[in-house]
């Protein structure tokens, strides 16, 4: 199985200012078709998790601008600007490249 | 507007069966290709089970911790997934969220005597 490896797991951010989360994969999630398959997605306190970014680097529908997704074929990043309350909660990232699907363990942003 | 609704869960014995519904509205069921994920309580995600459309044969895939005791199935007519869980253990106890990118609200599931 893919293993997804987040870090940092806990980040305390400034209202206004940058955060930026990691993820590893254990294999390339890159596909043949030139795709990358890995998401991120935020689950709110007390809510089911929403997704940000698809295919690596796509803004879901609604998410404001301010999420960002890049990365190489191992190596992603999440990149949140000018970061507000409604950030807060637990970002995962995952992998859809392969079954079985797999997620890392959740980094959780909280406001300082 | 897509959404995902799921019923069924609740407590349960070990050894016992429980099925959850997942309907949904507001984009091509027919056309998706269907998960069902778990969070554990202590909010780790699992990928459950997948279901794929009809040009995919309704090919169907399954996490080992659940292969041969969780069935998917779908309802294109009626825009539904299923998931039939039988042997259930307390290590099944979690919330079960139906996705499609999005996700569902989810239902919660509790294995115990």
């Amino acid at each position: 199985d893919i293993v997804m490896t987040q870090a940092p797991l806990s980040v305390s951010v400034t209202p206004g200012e940058s955060a930026s989360i990691s993820c590893r994969s254990s294999k390339s999630l890159l596909h043949s078709n030139g795709i990358t398959y890995v998401y991120w997605y935020l689950q709110k306190p007390g809510k089911s998790p929403q997704l940000l970014i698809y295919r690596m680097s796509n803004l879901a529908s609604g998410v404001p601008d301010r999420f960002s997704g890049s990365g190489s074929e191992t190596d992603f990043t999440l990149k949140i600007s000018r970061v507000e309350a409604e950030d807060v909660g637990i970002y995962y990232c995952g992998q859809l490249l392969e079954n079985p699907y797999t997620f890392g363990a959740g980094t959780k942003l909280e406001l300082k | 507007e897509v959404q995902l609704v799921e019923t069924g869960g609740g407590l349960v014995q070990p050894g016992k069966s429980l099925k959850l519904t997942c309907a949904t509205s507001g984009f091509t069921f027919s056309n998706a290709w269907m998960d069902w994920v778990r969070q554990s309580p202590e909010k780790q995600l699992e990928w459950v089970a997948q279901i794929k459309d009809k040009s995919n044969n309704y090919a169907t895939y399954y996490a080992e911790s659940v292969k041969g005791r969780f069935t998917i199935s779908r309802d294109d007519s009626k825009s539904s997934v299923y998931l039939q869980m039988n042997s259930l253990k307390e290590e099944d106890t979690a919330i079960y969220y139906c996705t499609w990118g999005y996700w569902g609200q989810g239902v919660m599931v509790t294995v115990s005597s």
